[in-house]
């Protein structure tokens, strides 16, 4: 499979733990961008990296979020001190700089529920 | 503020028939737009997408068409089927980021 992956696929978490998430690109995208998805809405932008760059980050994303991508290939997005308002589907997306149409493609998320 | 809006949270379409899907956005500097579908447990797929300079995009049974002026797009999907049925997504980008609409529910039923 040469999709965008992600793991877990869910986690349940007590308030205050702190969680970290994975995900794996397309292997010749060097773009991978990570979003959070609450129920009825669409996905809302967390952060991007180009490589091992961390070029945006939206202001959704609060000091309790770090993401990285040391060698520029899996990511990881950590939430410390989780609380009950994290609880969403994060999604990972990974796409090419040059691709002019500006498609990304998803994995299929992790559910994170905290209690 | 919402900057993509998907008015319409549902749509029940007959099999066969045309499938009408409405988006509007409000930031003129977006210069791309994509609609994407998603089934319940896996991650939007990209379906179509269209470049601001272009006011149609057509790929199979999919078409997309942009009014700038209005700034609205539609997605058009003719036949329907009953493998149609989900969750569409309209986003835009003027930058790297994609903007996402709320969505529209798809139901297509025989």
């Amino acid at each position: 499979d040469t999709g965008v992956s992600q793991n877990p696929r869910h986690k349940i978490t007590k308030r205050g733990q702190n969680v970290t998430f994975r995900c794996d690109p397309i292997s010749e995208h060097n773009r991978l961008y990570w979003y959070r998805q609450t129920l009825g809405q669409g996905p809302e932008f967390l952060t991007y990296f180009q490589n091992e760059a961390q070029l945006e980050k939206s202001r959704l994303l609060s000091d309790r979020f770090s993401a990285e991508r040391p060698k520029g290939s899996f990511s990881t997005l950590e939430i410390q001190r989780t609380e009950q308002g994290d609880s969403a589907m994060y999604l990972c997306a990974s796409s090419l700089a040059w691709q002019g149409s500006r498609e990304q493609y998803f994995g299929p998320g992790t559910r994170l529920t905290v209690t | 503020d919402q900057q993509v809006k998907q008015n319409s949270p549902s749509l029940s379409v007959q099999e066969g028939r045309i499938s009408i899907l409405n988006c509007d956005y409000t930031n003129s500097m977006f210069d791309y737009f994509l609609w994407y579908k998603k089934y319940p447990a896996e991650g939007p797929t990209f379906l179509i997408s269209i470049s601001s300079i272009k006011d149609k995009n057509e790929d199979g049974r999919f078409t997309v068409f942009l009014n700038k002026s209005a700034k609205h797009l539609s997605l058009h999907i003719v036949p329907s089927q009953p493998g149609d049925s989900a969750v569409y997504f309209c986003a835009a980008s003027g930058t790297d980021k994609l903007i996402f609409g709320t969505g529209t529910r798809l139901q297509v039923f025989p």
